[in-house]
């Protein structure tokens, strides 16, 4: 059973595309991240949701919408890809927004041609 | 903003062989954490340290957290081949909506037999 599990792996793409990336937790965590890991290996928040409603939203572009529909789901939607946002990004959960144990997915690898 | 430094950037060592890193930052941060990343998947949370001059153990690992609040290291003893990875610290900041984290750049440690 996988605790925290996001699709797809790997994602291959052509610049301007729309693209989504998923992501379950199943621990009953109240508090969701998006990171984004560049190719130096750095990790950077980009989002974090609690129950559902945004609570960290680091400077993005607004190409990027995360999406909550329940607090077990937090997905993420970019539009209009660009060779930039070639990364791996990473989808974390946490108890709540005061717990300090973050729980990551395994990571979607972005690749934008 | 924060901003962590890791040392070393990357180290091979000997099968066997006891390991220390370091990580430093000119924040004072609530809480230190050291992740484990492997090939592939998403950082694993190693060990949690809370309070200033706390040493903690999980196995083979300890790690401490600085008096002055703003460095922590992590020492592995008899290293083995499944300890290769890239070991990142995270400082925890509080804000009034909840916490993030900002993360080291990292150390790629590599176990040769």
């Amino acid at each position: 059973d996988t605790a925290v599990s996001q699709t797809p792996k790997y994602l291959v793409t052509q610049m301007g595309n729309d693209k989504s990336i998923k992501c379950e937790q199943n621990l009953g965590h109240d508090t969701m991240y998006w990171y984004k890991q560049d190719s130096k290996k750095f990790l950077k928040i980009m989002f974090s949701y609690n129950n559902k409603e945004l609570i960290i939203n680091e400077t993005v572009p607004n190409r990027f919408s995360p999406k909550s529909p329940d607090k077990a789901h937090l997905n993420l939607h970019i539009n209009s890809l660009e060779l930039g946002d070639s990364a791996v990004y990473f989808c974390a959960s946490s108890l709540d927004r005061e717990n300090e144990k973050l729980f990551f997915g395994s990571g979607t690898q972005l690749s934008v041609l | 903003g924060q901003q962590l430094n890791q040392s070393p950037q990357s180290m091979f060592i000997q099968e066997g062989e006891d390991v220390s890193m370091n990580c430093t930052s000119s924040s004072i941060f609530n809480t230190w954490l050291w992740y484990k990343q492997d090939p592939g998947e998403g950082p694993v949370l190693l060990i949690a340290l809370y309070k200033a001059g706390e040493l903690t153990s999980n196995g083979r690992l300890t790690a401490q957290f600085g008096i002055t609040r703003k460095d922590s290291f992590l020492n592995i003893s008899a290293s083995i081949p499944s300890d290769v990875g890239i070991y990142f610290c995270a400082g925890q900041l509080w804000y009034n909506y909840g916490q993030n984290f900002v993360f080291g750049p990292g150390t790629r440690l590599s176990v040769l037999p």
